[in-house]
């Protein structure tokens, strides 16, 4: 039961451009939703996060949009730079909650 | 500050086998959670603990099992290793309540392969 769900495996982009990785979410409990990075060889860190009582957090070149009626987000870089290519996992909690719920990971490549 | 280390990076196991991973803590988060993340997936919630009990566990059998010590530090251990127990493991620790981001700190993860 995939309740997070990144439908795309793979992004390509060029350098400039704006990259938009999307999420979908089953549980309407979740209140809270994360973007994590992942570089090879090294563990996720985190890069951004939204509460459900907002529609869009922005963190610099990072903005995260919610949809709670269509429980979707979304992640946009703008502008994309080729450190940027990582594996981007979309998660999801309950506010009070033990555990964070992942996404599959859409992996992101930036060309110069 | 220190972060969430983990120990083997790497290791490699036979089926049957019993398997224990260890974790340090970011300082100062009493919390550490455990995560299974399978070859193209994303990472999948074992268990949680905090100030050494056990306060949440994923869709994982027994055999998986963990500790955490008083210094917050924490082991996960897997008896009768199967071959889909292959995979990265991965250790988070946090400060629940007093985080305002909610966030994770992840270490790098142990690399397990069952022969």
């Amino acid at each position: 039961d995939q309740q997070v769900k990144q439908n795309s495996p793979s992004l390509s982009v060029q350098e400039g451009r704006i990259s938009i990785l999307n999420c979908d979410y089953t549980n309407s409990m979740f209140d809270y939703f994360l973007w994590y990075k992942k570089y090879p060889a090294e563990g996720p860190t985190f890069l951004i996060s939204i509460s459900s009582i907002k529609d869009k957090n922005e963190d610099g070149r990072f903005t995260v949009f919610l949809n709670k009626s269509a429980k979707h987000l979304s992640l946009h870089i703008v502008p994309s730079q080729p450190g940027d290519s990582a594996v981007y996992f979309c998660a999801a909690s309950v506010t009070g909650g033990f555990k964070t719920i992942f996404g599959a990971g859409t992996r992101l490549f930036v060309k110069a | 500050e220190t972060g969430v280390t983990q120990s083997p990076t790497h290791l490699i196991k036979t089926r049957g086998q019993q398997v224990t991973l260890r974790c340090s803590s970011q300082s100062g988060h009493n919390t550490v959670s455990w995560y299974q993340q399978a070859l193209g997936q994303g990472p999948q919630f074992i268990f949680q603990y905090y100030r050494e009990e056990e306060n949440g566990r994923g869709n994982f059998p027994p055999r998986f099992s963990g500790l955490q010590f008083p210094n917050y530090s924490s082991e996960l251990n897997v008896n009768a290793l199967e071959l889909d127990d292959s995979a990265l493991y991965l250790c988070a620790s946090y400060v629940p309540g007093t985080d305002l981001t909610g966030e994770l700190f992840f270490g790098e993860g142990s690399r397990l392969t069952v022969l």
